[in-house]
């Protein structure tokens, strides 16, 4: 069965330190993609970047980097040059097939000025 | 473009009561999916649909049912809301990539907020 596992319920960090967010899984299919999702204390679940099983190289997108380690099952999330506006609850998520994503319990980010 | 719409925002229920909680999208995706939200939880998958017409059980299915009669949209039911029930509902939307399925990521409505009391 799949699982993302979020080791860190919470972390605080100074503004405009980088930050990484942890995710490890679980999964015997070589075909998976690994996603990161914003949740702003307003409620919506943003997308903020992918990772598939069989790329080469770690996903960017403008300040999110994924450092993607297959032999160690990990897919962290890196934040450069944080701002206030990146506090929020971050989730890893997991999908095998088309069919599903299976979510980690989230981490709870907080930027202090 | 809306995206993926659900209502209600909001709704309180007493216990026993039924509700239907709807969610439509333009995008024309293939695939749909409900997940409810718990502090500490993460996100859990209680139903979704590969298409019009056919729906399956995820993580936590008891005491909802769905139903996808039409593509945009995905239905939630609660046919005896129990107050375990209280939760954030978000549905959720993807498309198919041949080839590549995996890899696309799902589109999200803005959650309903539901209260069992």
């Amino acid at each position: 069965a799949q699982k993302i596992t979020q080791t860190q319920p919470g972390m605080f960090v100074q503004e405009k330190e980088a930050v990484t967010l942890d995710c490890t899984y679980d999964t015997s299919d070589p075909s998976y993609g690994l996603f990161w999702y914003k949740q702003p204390s307003s409620g919506e679940m943003i997308f903020l970047i992918y990772q598939g099983s069989y790329d080469q190289q770690n996903a960017t997108e403008g300040r999110y980097s994924l450092n993607f380690q297959k032999a160690r099952k990990s897919a962290n999330l890196v934040i450069s040059a944080s701002q206030l506006g990146d506090s929020a609850m971050y989730f890893c998520a997991m999908s095998k097939g088309a069919q599903k994503l299976v979510f980690g319990q989230g981490t709870r980010l907080t930027i202090n000025p | 473009n809306a995206g993926v719409t659900q209502t209600p925002k909001f709704r309180v229920l007493k216990t026993g009561q039924s509700m239907t909680l709807l969610c439509a999208q333009d995008m024309n995706h293939e695939y749909m999916y409900w997940y409810r939200q718990d502090p500490g939880m993460g996100l859990r998958l209680i139903h979704y649909s590969v298409g019009e017409g056919t729906t399956a059980k995820g993580e936590v299915p008891d005491g909802y049912n769905v139903s996808r009669l039409k593509k945009q949209n995905f239905l939630l039911g609660l046919e005896s809301a129990a107050p375990s029930q209280t939760s954030v509902y978000f549905c959720a939307s993807r498309t198919l990539i041949r080839r590549t399925s995996y890899n696309s990521p799902l589109h999200f409505g803005n959650g309903t907020r539901l209260t069992v009391t």
